[in-house]
C-alpha cells in the first residue's frame, strides 16, 4: 500500500537561509510524487512534481525537489527561505494506473524567523 | 474569478443535524475530488467524479453523500453529523482522472460539530 511519511512536524529556519523538508515513501512501483504548500486559511497549491526523467525537478517560488529511489525519498529544498514561505508543506504520492488517487503525507510546519 | 470555490468557508452546527457544503470550478475540468483533513493536518480523500460518474469511494459512511449535479459542480451532504465529522473538507479538481493531471484545491470548509 502507498504511504508517504514526512518526519519533521515543525521546522524553524531565519529568513535567508537554506531549506529542506524531508519526504519518504513507500510504493511498490516508480511514484509520481508531489509538494503541495497550504498557507494559512487557504487551499493547497501544487509547487511540484515528479513523473519521470530528470531526477531533480524545479518548481514556482523557487523550490526544487529530488527524487532519489534508492531512498525512497523527494526531499524539497529551497536555498534562501523567505517570510512568505512560512506555511504548512504536503509530500503526495500518486498511483501510476487508476483514478487520480493521491496519498499526502502529515504535513511539516514551516517558521520562518526575521 | 476563483479556479474552485466552496461554500460556506465555516460551518458550526449540532450534532445529529444534516448539513451540505457546496463546491464549484470554473475550470472546466471533468474531475472533481473531496478530501478531509483532520485535526492533525492529515489529509485524505473521500470520494471523486469524472464527468458526473463516481470512479473513487473510499472507506466513508454512508451518511456522507455527494451529488454531482453537472461536471462544474461537485456537493456533500452529511447526515446525521457526528463529533468525529469535525475536519476540513477540501475540494479539488483536475481536467481528468490522471495522477499526471494536476489537482487544484479550494479554500476549505471548517466544519464543527458541537
Amino acid at each position: 500500500a502507498q504511504s508517504v511519511t514526512q518526519p519533521d512536524i515543525h521546522i524553524t529556519v531565519s529568513e535567508g537561509a537554506s531549506l529542506e523538508l524531508r519526504c519518504n515513501y513507500s510504493y511498490g512501483a516508480t511514484p509520481y510524487l508531489f509538494w503541495y504548500v497550504q498557507s494559512p486559511g487557504q487551499g493547497l497549491q501544487l509547487l511540484l512534481k515528479y513523473f519521470s526523467g530528470d531526477t531533480l525537478v524545479q518548481g514556482i517560488k523557487g523550490f526544487e525537489a529530488e527524487f532519489k529511489r534508492s531512498q525512497s525519498s523527494f526531499n524539497l529544498r529551497k536555498p534562501s527561505v523567505h517570510w512568505s514561505d512560512a506555511a504548512e508543506y504536503f509530500c503526495a504520492v500518486g498511483e501510476q494506473t487508476g483514478a487520480n488517487n493521491l496519498f499526502f503525507g502529515t504535513g511539516t510546519r514551516l517558521t520562518v524567523i526575521p | 474569478d476563483t479556479a474552485v470555490s466552496q461554500t460556506p468557508k465555516y460551518l458550526v452546527t449540532q450534532m445529529g443535524n444534516d448539513k451540505s457544503i457546496k463546491c464549484e470550478q470554473n475550470l472546466g475540468h471533468d474531475t472533481m475530488y473531496w478530501y478531509k483533513q483532520d485535526s492533525k493536518k492529515f489529509l485524505k480523500i473521500m470520494f471523486s467524479y469524472n464527468n458526473k460518474e463516481l470512479i473513487i469511494n473510499e472507506t466513508v459512511p454512508n451518511r456522507f453523500s455527494p451529488k454531482s449535479p453537472d461536471k462544474a459542480h461537485l456537493n456533500l451532504h452529511i447526515n446525521s453529523l457526528e463529533l468525529g465529522d469535525s475536519a476540513v473538507y477540501f475540494c479539488a479538481s483536475s481536467r481528468a482522472p490522471s495522477s499526471t493531471d494536476t489537482q487544484y484545491f479550494g479554500p476549505g470548509t471548517r466544519l464543527t460539530v458541537l
